[in-house]
C-alpha cells in the first residue's frame, strides 16, 4: 500500500514568509508525528497527534510553529515569519496506534530552505 | 531532558569488516528502536527492543539492549556496500515521543 507522503518535496522561501508543509499518513494510522532534521543530526521531535488532537507539542521550538490535523488524517505544519534557522528537512511519520512500541513509518520529508 | 548519544560519529570500514555503533541514553528507556537512513533518504525502521538484556538478530545485524535499559548497540558482521548509511537509535521514556540519537555514519569501501 501507499506509504507516508509529504508535499512539497522542496520548499524555498524568503525570511519572514509563511509556509505550510503537508503530510498524508498511511491510511488508517491514528498517530501522526512531525520531526525536524538538520544536516548531520538525528530527527528532532516536534509534535504528535492522536486522531485530531495534539497529544504532545512539547517539541515545537516557539509560537511561530503550529500544526493541525482537523479530520484525523492529513496534517499541516505551519511556520510563520520564517527564519534562516528554520532551514531543515521536516519529516512526518505515522503509526497504527498511540502505543510507544509502535513502529513509526517515515515519509520522504520536505526540505525547507529559508533564504 | 532526555539525551541520546551515539559513538562513533563516523566509521569507515573495508567491505567484509565488522562494524559496531553504541547508543547511550541519559535516562532509562522503555524501549529502543533502530533506524537506517541512506544518503538523501528518510529513516527506515529496522528493529525494536523492549526487554532488559534483549538480543535480536536480523541476518548480519545483531542488536542488544542493555540490562539497565540505558544503552544499546548494533553490530554488523561482514559489512557490504549496501550497508552504507547513517544508523540512528531512538528511545522512548514511556510516552510516544521518540528521542533520536546523534547517529553513526557508516561508509564501506571496496
Amino acid at each position: 500500500g501507499a506509504g507516508v507522503s509529504q508535499t512539497p518535496s522542496n520548499k524555498v522561501t524568503e525570511k519572514g514568509k509563511y509556509v505550510e508543509l503537508r503530510c498524508d499518513p498511511i491510511s488508517g494510522h491514528t498517530a501522526l508525528y512531525w520531526y525536524r532534521q538538520s544536516l548531520g543530526q538525528g530527527p528532532e521531535f516536534l509534535i504528535y497527534f492522536q486522531g485530531t488532537g495534539a497529544a504532545d507539542d512539547s517539541g515545537l521550538p516557539n509560537d511561530r510553529f503550529f500544526a493541525v490535523r482537523p479530520e484525523g488524517s492529513v496534517s499541516t505544519l505551519k511556520i510563520q515569519r520564517t527564519e534562516r534557522g528554520d532551514s531543515a528537512v521536516y519529516l512526518c511519520a505515522s503509526s497504527p496506534r498511540q502505543a510507544s512500541t509502535d513502529t513509526q513509518y517515515f515519509g520522504p520529508g520536505t526540505r525547507l530552505t529559508v533564504l | 531532558g532526555q539525551q541520546v548519544m551515539q559513538i562513533p560519529q563516523y566509521q569507515h570500514v573495508q567491505e567484509g569488516e565488522d562494524f559496531t555503533t553504541y547508543c547511550n541514553s541519559s535516562t532509562t528507556l522503555s524501549n529502543i528502536q533502530w533506524y537506517k537512513q541512506r544518503p538523501g533518504g528518510h529513516p527506515v525502521f529496522l528493529i525494536q527492543l523492549v526487554k532488559s538484556g534483549e538480543v535480536k538478530k536480523q541476518k548480519r545485524l545483531t542488536f542488544q539492549f542493555g540490562e539497565a535499559k540505558k544503552n544499546s548497540s548494533l553490530h554488523i558482521t561482514a559489512t557490504q556496500t549496501t550497508d552504507v548509511g547513517t544508523y540512528f537509535c531512538a528511545g522512548t521514556g514511556g510516552g510516544n515521543k521518540l528521542t533520536f540519537g546523534t547517529g553513526t555514519q557508516l561508509k564501506v569501501e571496496l
